[in-house]
């Protein structure tokens, strides 16, 4: 079974705080994504990555950076939480496939809420 | 930003109805249209990749069609059960195919 999996399911922090959601892949795909998801909105893309070390901004990186040192793991840091900061956020993996037919593989997601 | 809509944004329906939304998308630079069903709890799942205008996909009791001249994907569902309840989407690939915009989605009840 492809697997996805998010550091936490669940997660409070403070105004202010440092947070790092990670996320492992084990299918030896290229390409990960990390995106928000809040009502009425869909998933909104935050960043992705192609490679190690390699990284693209989405729709909306404002708040936010990336990390990725090694190809199965990628992690999102909300350098200085907020409260607008609270959402879903969902890790996604694909390979690296020509003519936008690279089927997404999803994470359980995780839901922080910022105080 | 592309643009990719969804209607209806939510859907009550009683076991047995048959339902279909809509996703709406540029018909320009297609690649190819996702749809994905994410029920509550669980990760998104991948229903159907569609690339050819005309395209039809069909898995048990939901199919799908695609039309890449106007810019519109229907989803059906026949026969809906509760299990079907979830959340819908569609995503359109874009930046050369490697990473997709998503639709806002359609949150699908079935009633029993």
């Amino acid at each position: 079974d492809v697997k996805v999996t998010q550091s936490s399911r669940y997660l409070v922090k403070r105004t202010g705080e440092k947070v790092f959601l990670e996320c492992v892949q084990d299918m030896d795909h290229e390409n990960m994504f990390w995106y928000r998801q809040d009502p009425g909105l869909g998933l909104r893309l935050i960043y992705f990555s192609y490679d190690v070390k390699m990284k693209e901004k989405g729709d909306i990186p404002e708040g936010y950076s990336v990390s990725r040192e090694k190809k199965e793991r990628f992690s999102l840091i909300l350098e200085s939480a907020s409260t607008n900061q609270t959402s879903m956020y969902l890790c996604a993996s694909s390979p690296i496939r020509a003519g936008g037919l690279n089927e997404q593989f999803f994470g359980p997601g995780t839901r922080l809420t910022v105080l | 930003i592309l643009n990719v809509e969804q209607s209806p944004q939510s859907l009550h329906v009683q076991e047995g109805d048959s339902t279909n939304f809509t996703c709406s998308f540029p018909s320009s630079n297609f690649y190819a249209l996702h749809w994905y069903r994410w029920e509550t709890a669980k990760s998104p799942e991948a229903l159907f990749v569609m690339t050819l205008n005309g395209d039809e996909k069909k898995k048990g009791r939901i199919s799908a069609t695609l039309n890449t001249k106007e810019g519109y994907s229907y989803l059906y569902i026949k026969g809906s059960q509760p299990e079907d309840s979830a959340t819908y989407l569609c995503a359109f690939p874009n930046n050369y195919g490697q990473n997709f915009v998503f639709g806002p989605g359609t949150r699908l009840s079935v009633l029993p």
